[in-house]
C-alpha cells in the first residue's frame, strides 16, 4: 500500500498567516492526490484535486502544488472558518490512502 | 444539485453484520464511482472500497476483502456496504462518497460525501 505522510500533524497560526501542510508518498504517485478540509463532526469536503486544481466554490487562499512524491498544500491567509483537520488522500493505487491529518488551530 | 444520503445510525454486537445504504441524487447514477470510507473515533480516514454502479464491479480493501460486500440498486440509485464479522475496532463513520468519472480514476476528485453513518459495535 502507498504509504502517505502528512506533516505536521498540528500546527497553530494567527489569523492573516500563510500556513503550509506537506505530505510525501511513499511511491511517486505522478498528480493524482487530493486534497480534503474535515471540521469536526461533519464530512470531509474536498479542496483540491489533481495535486493543485482548486474544486469549485473553493476560495483562492487555498492552493496545492508537487508531484511525485512531495506535495503541499497552503492557506495563504489562514481566516477562523479554516479551523479543522486537513487530509491529503492518493488515487494512483488501490486502495486509496489518506495521510494522518494536519489539525490546524488559531493562535 | 448532487445529494449522497445516508441510512441511520447502528448498533451490532461482536460477529454480526451491518448493512449501510447511500442514495444518490441530483446526477447520473451510473456516471461516477462509489467510495465508501470509514472513520473511527478520533482517527483519520480509512478506504475500504469502491463501486462501479454502472457494472456492478467493485474494489475493496485488501484489509476488508473477506468482510466487506458493496452492491448497487440502479433502479432507486442506491449503493449498499455490508461489513461481516463485527468487531469492536469497526466502531467508526461510514462515508459514502462520489468519486471519479466511469473510466477516469476512481478515487479521483471525490467531490459529494454522504452525512455518515456512525456504526457502534458493543457486546
Amino acid at each position: 500500500d502507498i504509504q502517505m505522510t502528512q506533516s505536521p500533524s498540528s500546527l497553530s497560526a494567527s489569523v492573516g498567516d500563510r500556513v503550509t501542510i506537506t505530505c510525501q508518498a511513499s511511491e511517486d504517485i505522478a498528480n493524482y492526490l487530493n486534497w480534503f478540509q474535515q471540521q469536526p463532526g461533519k464530512a470531509p469536503k474536498l479542496l483540491i484535486y489533481d495535486a493543485s486544481n482548486l474544486e469549485t466554490g473553493v476560495p483562492s487562499r487555498f492552493s496545492g502544488g508537487g508531484s511525485g512524491t512531495d506535495f503541499t498544500f497552503t492557506i495563504s491567509s489562514l481566516q477562523p472558518e479554516d479551523i479543522a483537520t486537513y487530509y491529503c488522500q492518493q488515487y494512483d493505487y488501490v486502495p486509496l490512502t489518506f495521510g494522518g491529518g494536519t489539525k490546524v488551530e488559531i493562535k | 444539485q448532487v445529494h449522497l444520503v445516508q441510512s441511520g445510525a447502528e448498533v451490532k454486537k461482536p460477529g454480526a453484520s451491518v448493512k449501510v445504504s447511500c442514495k444518490a441524487s441530483g446526477y447520473t447514477f451510473i456516471a461516477n464511482y462509489i467510495h465508501w470510507v470509514r472513520q473511527a473515533p478520533g482517527q483519520g480516514l480509512e478506504w475500504l472500497a469502491w463501486i462501479n454502479p454502472k457494472n456492478g464491479g467493485t474494489k475493496s480493501a485488501q484489509k476488508f476483502q473477506d468482510r466487506v460486500t458493496t452492491t448497487g440498486d440502479t433502479s432507486v440509485n442506491i449503493v449498499y456496504l455490508e461489513l461481516s464479522s463485527l468487531r469492536s475496532d469497526d466502531t467508526a463513520v461510514y462515508f459514502c462518497a462520489r468519486g471519479g468519472r466511469i473510466g477516469e480514476y476512481s478515487g479521483r476528485r471525490l467531490d459529494y460525501w454522504g452525512q455518515g453513518t456512525p456504526v457502534t459495535v458493543s457486546s
